[in-house]
């Protein structure tokens, strides 16, 4: 079965640190989307790429990067990690501008 | 500027009874209309949508109503059940606006007590 994975699951660093979430898909979806969920703020989309080459900034996308070298994967970076990063990050993958797919997420904790 | 607005941060519920979320938007460009469901410690999932071309869509117990000129739609859970707890979001899309990506309210928290 297609399925959409995001590694590692928990995540512990230091402040200043370079840390890379990664994302996985299996359906093939040109669409790839990286969000963080905060009490308060629910969904907040940091960065998304519509295709390999292809980025674009979010509503938050200071402090973060991605790049896209294949269909399936879409890694998220935080260059220098800070305590305000501290959230949970979700992937999602789409077919078209509508009906998304989304991982498992990744708790992350910046120290 | 929030485009997609869930004003109840929760709502508790009785099994059985039937659960009311709402969700009101400020952009008129919106087209189509999606609701997600979110446990604790997974991702969201799709639940159920609806085009701006109609003004209800039924799903088993779960149906979404569009009111265009309030820009208001609801999502109605009946009967509701203890299953049901979790976070709902609302979120928007955009017509005319190339692939732009779903606007995502802040969500509701629904409790259905048994």
């Amino acid at each position: 079965d297609a399925e959409i994975t995001q590694s590692p699951r928990h995540k512990i660093t230091e402040t200043g640190r370079q840390v890379t979430l990664a994302c996985h898909q299996t359906w093939n979806h040109n669409n790839m989307f990286w969000y963080r969920q905060d009490l308060g703020h629910g969904l907040r989309l940091i960065h998304y790429s519509y295709g390999v080459q292809d980025t674009n900034k979010g509503e938050v996308s200071d402090g973060y990067s991605v790049s896209r070298s294949n269909t399936e994967d879409l890694p998220l970076t935080l260059e220098s990690a800070a305590s305000s990063q501290t959230s949970v990050y979700f992937c999602a993958s789409s077919e078209n501008r509508y009906e998304q797919y989304f991982g498992p997420g990744t708790r992350l904790t910046v120290t | 500027d929030q485009q997609v607005k869930q004003n109840s941060p929760s709502l508790s519920v009785q099994e059985g009874r039937i659960s009311i979320l709402n969700c009101d938007y400020t952009n008129s460009m919106f087209d189509y209309f999606l609701w997600y469901k979110k446990y604790p410690a997974e991702g969201p999932t799709f639940l159920i949508s609806i085009s701006s071309i109609k003004d209800k869509n039924e799903d088993g117990r779960f149906t979404v109503f569009l009111n265009k000129s309030a820009k208001h739609l609801s999502l109605h859970i009946v009967p509701s059940q203890p299953g049901d707890s979790a976070v709902y979001f609302c979120a928007a899309s955009r017509r005319n606006s190339g692939n732009t990506p779903l606007v995502f309210g802040k969500g509701t928290r629904l409790s259905v007590i048994a």
